[in-house]
């Protein structure tokens, strides 16, 4: 099946700080990537779509400012949490279909501790 | 408003034996279904998927039955393994969108030796 990478699988910052997270899809382009978050024992929530080459299209209830997304290549998508509280603190994972494909094939997520 | 529901957040199952998972949606334009698998901390796994113009697929030991009138699919494993054990999501999507998946709450499977 088609591979899908994170980096980085966990991180730890400080309150205030911003994290970047990588998703790449090593073996396949995909002009959409979706990132999700997921609590403990919790399903998988969509936080956004990301388009290469145009906006991100984010969820109800999902600050785009804070949670900054770029699709800068058909084979990266970037997660940027801007000014991270503890309350952002989770298993962040991001998927993508390979083209024609309505199959998502998952990173192994990052797990993100702010302190 | 759940529109995709895996009432059973737990089943317990005896290796060699059958698992029957279930999941029930509300969405009438939810037209593709997929069954992932999930350990923990790590991203889930694709198992299967369904077409809703079909009522069955079968994939080596897992099998997925969809009725679309009782808007309800089932994955079904067998002879069920200890490393079966995991989280089990299934989603919905429509094939014609954006192709949002839309996840149930999960069943936590464990196949007891």
């Amino acid at each position: 099946g088609a591979v899908v990478s994170q980096h980085p699988s966990w991180v730890i910052c400080k309150s205030g700080t911003s994290v970047k997270i990588e998703c790449r899809s090593l073996d396949f382009q995909a002009t959409t990537m979706f990132w999700y978050r997921q609590f403990p024992k919790q399903s998988l929530m969509l936080m956004a779509t990301s388009n290469e080459g145009s906006k991100a299209t984010y969820e109800q209830g999902v600050e785009k400012d804070k949670f900054l997304i770029n699709h800068a290549s058909l084979t990266l998508s970037t997660l940027t949490v801007t000014s991270a509280h503890p309350e952002d603190s989770s298993f962040y994972i991001c998927s993508a279909p390979p083209s024609g494909s309505y199959e998502q094939y998952f990173g192994p997520g990052t797990r993100l501790t702010v302190t | 408003d759940q529109q995709v529901k895996q009432n059973s957040p737990s089943l317990s199952v005896q290796e060699g034996r059958i698992s029957i998972l279930n999941c029930d949606y509300t969405n009438s334009m939810f037209d593709y279904f997929l069954w992932y698998k999930k350990y923990p901390a790590e991203g889930p796994t694709f198992l299967i998927s369904i077409s809703s113009i079909k009522d069955k697929n079968e994939d080596g030991r897992f099998t997925v039955f969809l009725n679309k009138s009782a808007k309800h699919l089932s994955l079904h494993i067998v002879p069920s393994q200890p490393g079966d054990s995991a989280v089990y999501f299934c989603a919905a999507t429509r094939a014609q969108g954006a192709q949002k998946l839309v996840f149930g709450q999960g069943t936590r499977l464990t196949i007891n030796p």
